[in-house]
């Protein structure tokens, strides 16, 4: 069965430390891979992409096949970071069409 | 900036009462999401939609929810009737269906049901 697990609930770092989220993912082929991220009582934001191999806001991730892991990391974290962090597999579910699952999300809490 | 458009943003009804959630995709996208997020269970797909046919609606209690695009630029999201434990936010997101553009999402509707 298709899962992803963001391990930690809750992450609290004080303003300039690093920061790790973690995420990893149970799917059958190569699924790509999503970080969103919703900031208090907001939508959902498209944070970064896996195949973009992009760098928002200081945010990185990497892709590990052979740990499926899609962990969000930033060396300096910023009070402006506070906010619901999901990791996002998206495989292809047919029709020409990709389905995105969520994890349980982490709430990244800075501490100024 | 284009946006996914949902409405209403607050809706607060009784149990047993009637609910329909509505849903602008942005022009142009062929892939509509509904899903529901509640603390306990996070986020959670409901159905989605490509070029308007439903696709998977497996996550949707068939007995009391359904959801249909009429035309390309609404899709609805119905409860009926509506319970307590249905209490969450509802999110609406669209895309092209290309997956290195990801999807967009509305600004949620938040529904209380008492």
């Amino acid at each position: 069965a298709q899962r992803v697990t963001q391990p930690e609930k809750l992450l609290s770092v004080f303003k300039g430390a690093p920061v790790e989220l973690k995420c990893n993912y149970s799917y059958s082929g190569s699924p790509e891979l999503f970080w969103y991220v919703q900031y208090s009582r907001q939508r959902l934001q498209l944070l970064l992409r896996h195949i973009s191999r992009e760098s928002i806001k200081g945010f990185t991730a990497d892709l590990n096949k052979g740990e499926t892991s899609f962990h969000l990391k930033k060396p300096f974290a910023q009070e402006e970071d506070s906010a619901m962090y999901y990791c996002a597999p998206a495989a292809y579910s047919g029709a020409g069409s990709y389905q995105l699952t969520f994890g349980k999300g982490t709430k990244l809490s800075v501490i100024p | 900036d284009a946006r996914v458009t949902q409405t209403p943003r607050h809706k607060v009804t009784e149990m047993g009462q009637e609910v329909t959630m509505r849903c602008q995709p942005i022009l142009g996208h062929n892939t509509v999401f509904w899903y529901r997020q509640t603390m306990m269970q996070g986020l959670e797909l409901l159905a989605y939609f490509r070029n308007r046919a439903p696709l998977d609606d497996s996550g949707m209690p068939k007995d009391r929810f359904s959801a249909e695009m009429p035309d390309a630029t609404l899709a609805t999201l119905k409860i009926q009737p509506s319970e307590p434990r249905d209490s969450a936010v509802y999110f609406c997101a669209s895309g092209t269906g290309l997956v290195n553009y990801g999807y967009t999402f509305g600004s949620g509707t938040r529904l209380t049901v008492v």
